[in-house]
């Protein structure tokens, strides 16, 4: 079964650090570049950072750079997603995905973790 | 950033109908157009990409048209099973950018 299963996230101050992981299963991982992207009921579907299938090209939106880290693992299908000095407007679920280069599209989700950042 | 705005943001409808929803991109996006649905508690599926063309597994009462700034994503007969939210989605240029979600609900 093709399979995204994120995990990490959870309550954190603000200013403080989490990390999340992506675990892929059931497709050939390092075929894709990998993204992150939250959800908000205010902002709805946000785009957040994205990988290369050799991490040679990183991206971030503007919002999170200088603050998240994405990085993969191809030898252990993993993604993950470092973020530091965490705001409140970080709240969000997050899903991690894989971007399919022939169609130009997400198309393969995991089922999100959600990040709350409150004192 | 390319804005991307859909219209209606929610509709009611009943099992049956033909539903339409709008997608107006702020720039010209060529054929990078895609549209997402999603349903309580679950993750975005891609139903189409490429303006018009149908992820595999997708029925066929889905259809997706437009070209430039402007696309459509059509239900013929909508389905018990297609009351969810739909998104569409550009990956014309970074950062790829979401409309904000039309939710179809029940009538």
């Amino acid at each position: 079964e093709v399979q995204l299963v994120e995990s990490g996230g959870g309550l954190v101050q603000p200013g403080r650090s989490l990390r999340l992981s992506c675990a892929a299963s059931g497709f050939t991982f390092d075929d894709y570049a990998m993204h992150w992207v939250r959800q908000t009921p205010e902002k709805g579907l946000e785009w957040v950072s994205g990988i290369s299938w050799n991490s040679i090209s990183i991206v971030y939106a503007d919002s999170v750079k200088g603050r998240f880290t994405i990085s993969r693992d191809n030898a252990k299908n993993s993604l993950y997603l470092q973020m530091n000095s965490l705001r409140p407007e970080d709240t969000a679920f997050y899903y991690c995905a894989s971007y399919n280069d022939l169609l130009r599209a997400f198309h393969i989700w995991g089922q999100g973790t959600m990040v709350t950042v409150s004192s | 950033d390319i804005q991307m705005t859909q219209s209606p943001s929610s509709l009611s409808a009943s099992v049956g109908d033909r539903v339409t929803i709008t997608c107006r991109a702020s720039q010209p996006i060529s054929s990078y157009l895609n549209w997402y649905q999603q349903k309580p508690g679950k993750a975005p599926n891609l139903l189409i990409y490429a303006i018009s063309s149908l992820q595999s597994g997708v029925p066929s009462r889905f259809s997706g048209s437009g070209s430039g700034t402007d696309f459509t994503l059509t239900i013929s007969s909508l389905q018990p099973e297609d009351f969810a939210t739909y998104y569409c989605q550009q990956s014309y240029s970074a950062p790829r950018t979401f409309g904000q979600g039309t939710k179809v609900e029940i009538k």
